[in-house]
């Protein structure tokens, strides 16, 4: 599959779970991004790896654990989440130098119970 | 820092009716400005970029900068043309990283 992949697609879990969430680019892209985007608020990005190195962190609660392995992969690992990190969670990439563009992801529709 | 504001949440317009989506930045420097559009049930996608000043499915968006605007327009409304769309800058923020700053977006209803 080309372009940016994120499983599972859809998510339901209890407070007391841990799930992780997948992405993977096959663009070559050197930047991997988290953003959330739920119906209360605007996309508000989560956090930024280039170079498999993460380079910001917008003051995600820790109960969101990102990983980056490689520049093609991207996780998000959840534990103890709340109510209200209901939402879909996007996963893009991009080129470092390539300002502003970003390819994104289908999503990863989350549902806390 | 940097701030993007659509002010409207909704906008309805009839089919082959003009469309003006509004946007307005706040930023300190030179600004790259982006819209993006999310269809229903389509993943969020580029549109188009003021650098490029392209015409993109019948849109254009010119950046207005003594105004701190960069509306999107298309003469004529079509019924795909119904969808979610954001402006985006990118700027350096405080930390001196370049960000990307997304509006709280517009959803635009093109009725028949």
């Amino acid at each position: 599959e080309t372009g940016v992949t994120q499983t599972p697609r859809h998510l339901v879990m209890g407070m007391t779970n841990k799930k992780s969430l997948k992405c993977e680019q096959h663009l070559g892209h050197n930047a991997m991004y988290w953003y959330k985007q739920s119906a209360k608020k605007p996309l508000e990005l989560m956090f930024v790896y280039s170079l498999e190195e993460r380079v910001e962190n917008n003051s995600v609660p820790s109960r969101f654990s990102p990983e980056c392995p490689n520049s093609s992969h991207l996780f998000l690992h959840l534990h103890t989440l709340q109510p209200e990190d209901s939402a879909l969670y996007l996963c893009a990439s991009s080129q470092e130098d390539q300002r502003g563009t970003r390819f994104f992801g289908p999503g990863t529709r989350l549902t806390v119970l | 820092a940097q701030r993007v504001t659509q002010p409207e949440k909704l906008l309805s317009v009839f089919k082959g009716a003009p469309v003006e989506l509004k946007c307005n930045y706040s930023y300190s420097g030179s600004p790259e400005l982006f819209w993006y559009v999310q269809y229903s049930r389509q993943r969020l996608q580029l549109l188009l970029r003021h650098i490029s000043r392209e015409s993109i499915k019948g849109f254009t968006a010119d950046l207005n900068k003594g105004e701190t605007s960069f509306h999107l327009k298309k003469p004529f409304a079509q019924e795909e043309d119904s969808a979610m769309y954001y402006c985006a800058l990118s700027g350096l923020s405080d930390t001196g990283r370049r960000a990307l700053t997304f509006g709280s977006g517009t959803r635009l209803q093109v009725q028949p």
